[in-house]
């Protein structure tokens, strides 16, 4: 078994703030992802990564910046907070071929 | 593209009593379908799978669900529920082989004790 630890648990900004969320994984997968949930909205995809050092945009990367230093860590960064933002941001993982992704518990965002 | 719909946004039932939550899909290609669940406060959990064969697949916790090609459909369903079935479900729908997933916008399943 492995775990997806994501911190901080809950992020307060301020507007224009450069926020950092990041994601830890070892359960040795290849592809990681950052998803946005908003209320009534299901999840969109930021960035995704399907080894060290790759970056792909999803349907909402702008306003984000993703790093994927090492195998098993996926930074985002929230580039300028915009007022009044609150989302649930969830990491997850998968293994290289299978379609099966493994969610870490997400950080919340709230920007005052 | 592909896309995901989840026709129900919320779902009420009573413990014990069966339940079936939709979902339909819009692609035309081989395509991969999944169920996951959110409890409160929690990340997402894979709960079962249909890439080809059965049609019936088998999940955690007596669930299963249904891949139909005519309807474009997917629903999910449990015979006998329990208080702690109650969560957000997430349908989701993949063709890529860089594990992409689009998810539907999710049903709230209520179940009252």
């Amino acid at each position: 078994g492995g775990i997806i630890t994501q911190t901080p648990k809950f992020l307060i900004g301020q507007e224009g703030q450069k926020l950092t969320l990041k994601c830890q994984q070892n359960f040795n997968h290849d592809t990681m992802y950052w998803y946005r949930q908003d209320s009534g909205k299901g999840l969109r995809l930021i960035y995704y990564s399907i080894t060290e050092n790759d970056l792909q945009k999803g349907d909402l990367s702008e306003g984000y910046d993703a790093s994927r230093e090492k195998k098993s860590s996926f930074s985002l960064t929230v580039t300028s907070a915009q007022k009044n933002e609150m989302a649930v941001f969830l990491c997850a993982s998968s293994p290289r071929g299978q379609d099966t992704q493994y969610f870490g518990p997400g950080t919340r965002l709230l920007v005052l | 593209t592909q896309t995901v719909s989840q026709s129900d946004a919320h779902v009420t039932v009573f413990e014990g009593d069966s339940v079936e939550l939709r979902c339909n899909y819009s692609y035309g290609g081989s395509i991969y379908l999944s169920w996951y669940i959110q409890h409160h406060g929690r990340g997402l959990q894979f709960l079962l799978k249909y890439y080809s064969g059965n049609p019936v697949v088998q999940g955690v916790n007596g669930f299963e669900a249904e891949f139909s090609k005519s309807d474009s459909s997917f629903h999910l369903r449990k015979a006998s529920v329990h208080w702690s079935d109650s969560a957000v479900y997430f349908c989701a729908v993949s063709d890529s082989g860089y594990n992409k997933l689009t998810f539907g916008k999710g049903t709230v399943l209520l179940v009252s004790p």
